[in-house]
């Protein structure tokens, strides 16, 4: 089946230090989307991304879908002490010529900022 | 305008006991997922519902667990004779169509 990898699984970084994540599909995705999840709390929807290439900016956070549709990142510029949270990727994959919301999450990255 | 609305927030059963988690989607709502997530780890497909069907439940485990959306009312996920590894984070998204992105704040379930 189809499988979603992240990495780095834990990210430590300095407040105003830059930080990514990776999300590897194996299979080609539909779309990507992008969630941020705080300890205790539920996945908050940041992104959706579907064109092959694609690049989106919001804020400080920049988010790319790589051209053959597998793979995407998140870039976090300048970190921030609010930024803490875990970072997931989600694909949604064609079933059968229509799609549906049957995401695949990859693991997540941890991210924890130091101040 | 509500989000999607999980109870109970926490959920303590003893093993052997059932438990049954609620999801109410956000209001034109049709379409509702149920994710389990275990501590550390991403949120796993369990199943898909619209109305009064249920349209892929291939993450659902074979036994004790089943869902339910009816005509009136919450979806339902219910887990009988629970078990220890039946502990996890539960959460439920809705959409207006097949794209889920708006996540309930889940139900945290405990098996002692």
């Amino acid at each position: 089946g189809q499988q979603v990898m992240q990495i780095p699984q834990y990210q430590h970084v300095q407040e105003g230090e830059d930080f990514t994540t990776y999300c590897n599909s194996s299979t080609t995705l539909s779309n990507i989307q992008w969630y941020k999840q705080r300890p205790g709390g539920h996945p908050v929807f940041l992104i959706q991304l579907v064109k092959s290439g694609e690049v989106k900016k919001q804020k400080r956070l920049t988010f790319q879908f790589g051209e053959a549709k597998k793979n995407s990142s998140l870039h976090i510029t300048a970190t921030q002490t609010t930024d803490v949270g875990t970072y997931f990727c989600a694909g949604l994959a064609n079933a059968g010529g229509t799609s549906y919301g049957k995401l695949t999450f990859g693991q997540g990255t941890i991210l924890t900022v130091h101040p | 305008n509500a989000g999607v609305m999980q109870n109970p927030r926490h959920l303590v059963r003893r093993r052997g006991q059932e438990a049954r988690l609620r999801c109410s989607p956000m209001k034109g709502h049709s379409h509702v997922y149920w994710y389990r997530q275990l501590p550390e780890e991403g949120l796993k497909f369990m199943v898909y519902l619209q109305k009064e069907n249920i349209i892929d439940e291939s993450g659902m485990p074979k036994e004790r667990f089943s869902a339910e959306f009816p005509k009136e009312g919450p979806s339902i996920l219910r887990i009988q004779q629970v078990v220890r590894g039946d502990s996890a984070a539960y959460f439920c998204a809705s959409s207006p169509s097949g794209h889920p992105s708006n996540f309930g704040p889940g139900t945290r379930l405990t098996v002692t």
